[in-house]
């Protein structure tokens, strides 16, 4: 079957950096996805991922590995408004998206 | 206006009622998903409309039925649901059905008693 893996709960300290990780087995990859969905908002796309290595977008960062199936969302200099649940999903060999359950981040003063 | 709109944001409904969902989108998309999210679980996709036609259909029980009359608009007809039913049911919509870059709406939090 196929599988997304994250953790379920991570906290953090504002002003500091945490890493999400995200590990997969699919059928197929066309690509990883990172989305951000804060309490009671729609999730919102945050970054994409085909090739292996690192993107940066800000203080958000989002890096692949195709051959271990990971994935890990990097957030640097963490604000109070960045406590959301941030979804991993790959896109399988079909083209259907498969989805995490999610990590919820917690960043406390 | 937001890209993808959703009403009701919040519904109560007994397992006798009919009900509906709408979204809206404003995005000039070609398609259009209703998906569920049930709390500490994985997004479960439920339906997919590409150029209005329904392209995807996960199985769901037919209690859920949608309507999509035009590339901007989706409903989610609900009829005789079971309190397992009650989730977030998420409208998002993207320029083709195999783009992941989806524009989600917020949500409608539905409880079903």
């Amino acid at each position: 079957g196929q599988n997304i893996d994250q953790p379920t709960e991570m906290t953090a300290t504002e002003g500091a950096i945490v890493q999400i990780n995200c590990t997969y087995q699919t059928s197929g990859f066309n690509g990883l996805f990172w989305y951000q969905q804060h309490a009671g908002e729609a999730p919102t796309f945050l970054s994409y991922n085909v090739l292996d290595g690192l993107e940066e977008k800000g203080r958000f960062s989002s890096f692949l590995s195709r051959s271990k199936g990971y994935s890990y969302l990097l957030l640097k200099e963490l604000q109070m408004k960045d406590s959301a649940s941030y979804l991993c999903a790959v896109m399988d060999s079909n083209y259907q998206l498969i989805w995490g359950a999610g990590t919820k981040l917690i960043i406390k003063p | 206006e937001t890209g993808v709109t959703q009403t009701p944001r919040h519904l109560v409904m007994g397992m006798t009622n009919k009900k509906s969902l709408k979204c809206e989108q404003h995005l000039g998309h070609n398609a259009m998903y209703w998906y569920k999210q049930s709390a500490k679980k994985p997004l479960e996709l439920m339906f997919v409309y590409n150029f209005k036609e329904q392209t995807e259909n996960n199985s769901v029980p037919s209690r859920f039925s949608p309507e999509c009359p035009n590339s901007s608009h989706l409903f989610l007809h609900l009829h005789t649901l079971q309190p397992e039913d009650s989730a977030l049911y998420l409208c998002a919509s993207s320029q083709e059905d195999q783009s992941a870059k989806l524009f989600f709406g917020s949500g409608t939090q539905l409880s079903v008693l």
